[in-house]
Parts: structure tokens; C-alpha cells; sequence
């Protein structure tokens, strides 16, 4: 039951910015989309997250359409260190928790 | 602050023996999760704890216990480990306004 879903793979030139795009198509008004990377099988880490307007914090922006169908993680100048799987995340509230349904993600490959 | 911590790093069993995983957070967090990652795929929620004393299933709980020994512990128990939990097994606990997951470094298990 994926909520959402990503490209395998990306590929993106050191420098240039990196457009990770997510379909979630099925989410509900009140459920949140979050952005979380893993490097090298590390403990994934936390990017970004919005319900309906566009964020931008240190790391990244995060661009949600309209009828919040989809949203791209956008890193600005991408650079060796960026290469990871990026997963996008939908975040669902339950009456005592917080639901993350991860999907497969995407593997981003950053090129000199 | 150290954060989530995880021991052991990795564990090689044989099919049937026991082992506990151990999770520590030192962020004052109510609810910490237990996740496990297959090659190539995204995190399936194994058991998660809302608050200190309570524990709940996640979507693959079949084969684990758990136990939150207090508001800082959080522990998952292979009774009689099997191939198929071979893994790698990710705490987390969440807090925060923004209701940021974060992960500990992860549990290599593979039992032969």
C-alpha cells in the first residue's frame, strides 16, 4: 500500500540544483510530506517537510502543488556529498501517533 | 547530546538463537519507533511506543517483542531469530514541533 512514488534513480551534475520529483496522489488534507535522505545505510536524516505551501530551509526547498498530488525536493547546488537515496514520505496522524509510510526512494547521483 | 544510540552496530546469529536490540534517546522524546530496511527498499515499521508504558504493532511486527523500559528505552527482542529478519534494524524516536523522526546509526543483523 505505497503512498508514495519515486524515481529509482536520478543523476545530476555537481552544481547544478537536483529535482527529486513524488507523486502521492491518495494523501489527505491533513497529512504531511516529508523529505529524509540516507547515506552509505547510515540512519536516514531529515530535510524538509510541508502540508500545502512551499518551504525552503538551509538544506533545501520543497515545492507542493496545488492539489497537493505531488511535490519536488529541489537541493540548489548539488555536490559529491549530496549523492544518497532521498525518500519522500508521507506522514500520517493516527489518534496517539504519527504514521511515516517510506517508499523505495530515489538513488541521486551527483557527477563532477 | 548523543542523540539515538543503538547497540550492537552489527550481530551474526544461527537460526533459533535470541538476541535484544537497544535503543537510547537523550531528547526527552514520547514516542520512539522500530523499523526494519530490506536491500532496496524503504523502512516497514516493526513496533512503535507512543509514550512510556505503551507499545503498539506496526506493520511487520510478527516475530518481535518489544519493551519501553522507560522514557529513554526503547528495546526489540528476536525470541527465536529466523533467515527472514535478517536486516537492518533502525530506532527512532520523534519529536519537536515539526515532529522530526531521528534515527539512531542501525542494528546489521543476519542470522544463518
Amino acid at each position: 500500500d505505497a503512498k508514495t512514488t519515486q524515481p529509482t534513480s536520478m543523476d545530476c551534475a555537481e552544481g547544478r540544483a537536483a529535482n527529486l520529483p513524488c507523486n502521492h496522489s491518495t494523501i489527505s488534507g491533513n497529512e504531511y510530506v516529508y523529505w529524509y535522505r540516507q547515506i552509505h545505510s547510515q540512519g536516514p536524516q531529515y530535510i524538509i517537510h510541508g502540508l500545502k505551501n512551499n518551504e525552503t530551509n538551509e538544506m533545501a526547498s520543497l515545492i507542493i502543488t496545488e492539489d497537493r498530488k505531488s511535490s519536488t525536493l529541489i537541493l540548489p547546488h548539488a555536490t559529491l556529498r549530496d549523492t544518497a537515496v532521498y525518500y519522500c514520505i508521507v506522514r500520517v496522524s493516527a489518534y496517539n501517533f504519527n504514521k511515516f509510510y517510506f517508499g523505495s526512494g530515489t538513488k541521486l547521483n551527483v557527477k563532477p | 547530546n548523543a542523540g539515538v544510540t543503538q547497540t550492537p552496530k552489527f550481530q551474526v546469529l544461527k537460526t533459533g538463537q535470541s538476541m535484544t536490540l537497544q535503543c537510547a534517546q537523550d531528547m526527552n522524546h514520547n514516542s520512539m519507533y522500530w523499523y526494519r530496511q530490506d536491500p532496496g527498499m524503504g523502512l516497514r515499521l516493526i513496533y512503535y511506543s507512543a509514550s512510556e508504558g505503551t507499545t503498539d504493532k506496526g506493520e511487520v511486527p510478527n516475530g518481535y517483542n518489544v519493551s519501553r523500559l522507560n522514557k529513554r528505552e526503547f528495546s526489540l527482542r528476536l525470541e527465536s531469530a529466523a533467515p527472514s529478519q535478517t536486516s537492518v534494524y533502525f530506532c527512532a524516536s520523534i519529536g519537536g514541533t515539526s515532529e522530526t523522526q531521528y534515527f539512531g546509526p542501525g542494528t546489521r543483523l543476519l542470522v544463518l
